[in-house]
């Protein structure tokens, strides 16, 4: 089955303590993101990746790192956690930059930092 | 102002009710505009997307695109319980020159009442 699966779905964490979320896509799909949902803000994106070890910068990437050393996986790091992380956040797929408009998202991992 | 405005909702329907939800945008260099659907507790789910103006159907939904006056629209015919959900809106547009652009909605909260 086509998807993106990111772990873990849930974490609780303090402030301050370094932490990589995780996300793989088994698609063969060069172009990667990531995205945090806020209410009343929306999707907004965080680091994508046009494919290995290319990334670049989103929207809102400060407080975030990612890397892109193979296809599949793009995990996200927060190095130094703060509550303004607190966030349900989305990794997401497609074949290409140019086929943008057709991602495929995973399930999502609800953050919360104390 | 936000490139792609969408109203929050919610809204509350009865079941068979025709549903209209719509977003406008403010960039008209977007060039495709898609719709997700996204069920509480789970990632985005791309229902369909429309390139440039014009409709597209997709059994009970149908998509329209005004770039004349940038209204972005989804349709719901004969909508269901199961068709209660987030709906986002998004718009996106990619240049020769390798620029590219993904813009969400806030999403609408939808309930279709039984």
């Amino acid at each position: 089955e086509a998807q993106v699966t990111q772990n873990p779905r849930y974490l609780i964490t303090v402030t301050g303590k370094k932490l990589t979320v995780t996300c793989s896509q088994n698609m063969n799909h060069e172009y990667m993101s990531w995205y945090r949902q806020d209410p009343g803000l929306g999707l907004r994106q965080i680091y994508y990746s046009m494919n290995v070890e290319v990334t670049d910068k989103g929207d809102v990437p400060e407080g975030y790192k990612v890397s892109r050393k193979e296809k599949r996986n793009f995990p996200l790091i927060l190095e130094s956690p703060s509550p303004n992380q607190t966030s349900l956040y989305f990794c997401a797929s497609s074949i290409d930059r140019g086929a943008v408009y057709e991602q495929y998202f995973g399930p999502g991992t609800r953050l919360t930092v104390t | 102002q936000k490139e792609v405005e969408q109203d929050p909702g919610p809204l509350s329907v009865p079941e068979g009710a025709i549903v209209s939800l719509n977003c406008t945008y403010s960039n008209s260099a977007f060039q495709y505009f898609m719709w997700y659907r996204q069920y509480s507790r789970k990632g985005p789910e791309l229902l369909m997307y429309t390139y440039s103006s014009g409709n597209k159907e997709d059994g009970r939904f149908t998509a329209q695109v005004d770039k004349s006056s940038k209204y972005i629209s989804l349709f719901i015919r004969d909508s269901q319980p199961s068709d209660s959900a987030t709906y986002l809106c998004a718009s996106f547009f990619i240049s020769n020159f390798g620029n590219e652009k993904l813009t969400f909605g806030t999403g609408t909260r939808l309930t279709i009442i039984p």
